[in-house]
C-alpha cells in the first residue's frame, strides 16, 4: 500500500519558471511532512518541512502548501534555476512512532537554461 | 560537524563474501537509520536505532545484520547477499524528541553484488 503518492514523475521547466510537485497521503496520523532534494550520487538532503497545523511555509524560493482536509501537500520552487535540477521526494512520518519516514515516489526535475 | 560519513563509497562483493558498511556522525543525534535505495526509487527503511537500541526492523532478511556500537557509529554487516541486494545503502541520523525530526543523510554506499 503506497501511503504517499507523488506527481508528476518528471518535470521540465524553463529557467525562471515555477516548478510544482504534488503529494497526497492516506494515513491521517501523519504529522510531519518534509521534502528532500537528491542529486545523483548523493544522499537526500532536507529542503523544507511542515506540520499539519500550518497551511503554508516559505523558505527562500521554496514553499510548501498544505491542505489537511484534502490530505494533500505541494512544493513550489519559484524562479527555478539549473542548479535545482534534481530528484525531489516528499515524505511523511508519525513523530511519536519512531519518526519513520514514508517517501513518495519522487519527481525528477530538469530546469533548462 | 554537520555530516553523516559513510564508508566505503563503493563496494563490490561476491555472494559468499562477508563485508560491513560503516556510518559515523558527531552531531549528537541519538537516532540512526539504514535505508536502501534502488535506482529511480525512493529510499526504503531497513532499520532504526534509538539510543543505541534497535527499535524498528522492517522485516529485513537476516543476511543484513545491523549493529550500533555507540551513539556515533552504525554498522551494517552483510553476508551471503543476492544480486538483487545491489543498491545504494543510505545511513541517516536525527535528534530524538519533540520538534526535532529532520534527518541528515550520508552520501551512501553503492553496493554491487556479483
Amino acid at each position: 500500500q503506497q501511503q504517499v503518492k507523488q506527481s508528476p514523475q518528471s518535470l521540465i521547466v524553463q529557467k525562471g519558471g515555477i516548478s510544482i510537485i504534488n503529494c497526497a497521503y492516506e494515513n491521517t496520523a501523519f504529522d510531519y511532512f518534509p521534502w528532500y532534494q537528491q542529486f545523483p550520487g548523493k544522499g537526500p538532503a532536507l529542503l523544507i518541512a511542515i506540520r499539519p497545523d500550518v497551511s503554508e511555509k516559505k523558505e527562500g524560493r521554496f514553499t510548501i502548501s498544505f491542505n489537511k482536509s484534502a490530505k494533500q501537500f505541494s512544493l513550489h520552487i519559484m524562479d527555478s534555476q539549473p542548479g535545482d535540477s534534481a530528484t525531489y521526494f516528499c515524505a511523511a512520518s508519525i513523530r511519536a512512532a519512531g519518526n519513520k519516514l514514508t517517501f513518495g515516489g519522487g519527481t525528477r526535475v530538469l530546469v533548462k537554461p | 560537524d554537520t555530516e553523516v560519513t559513510q564508508t566505503p563509497k563503493h563496494l563490490v562483493m561476491g555472494m559468499t563474501n562477508k563485508k560491513s558498511l560503516k556510518c559515523e556522525q558527531h552531531m549528537g543525534h541519538r537516532a540512526m537509520y539504514w535505508y536502501k535505495q534502488k535506482a529511480k526509487k525512493p529510499p526504503e527503511l531497513m532499520f532504526v536505532y534509538s539510543y543505541e537500541k534497535l527499535s524498528i526492523n522492517e522485516s529485513v532478511p537476516s543476511r543484513f545484520s545491523p549493529e550500533c556500537p555507540n551513539s556515533s557509529l552504525l554498522n551494517l554487516h552483510l553476508h551471503a547477499l543476492q544480486p538483487e541486494d545491489s543498491a545504494l545503502y543510505l545511513c541517516a541520523s536525527s535528534q530524538v524528541g519533540r520538534g526535532r525530526y529532520g534527518y541528515t543523510f550520508g552520501s551512501g554506499t553503492r553496493l554491487t553484488v556479483v
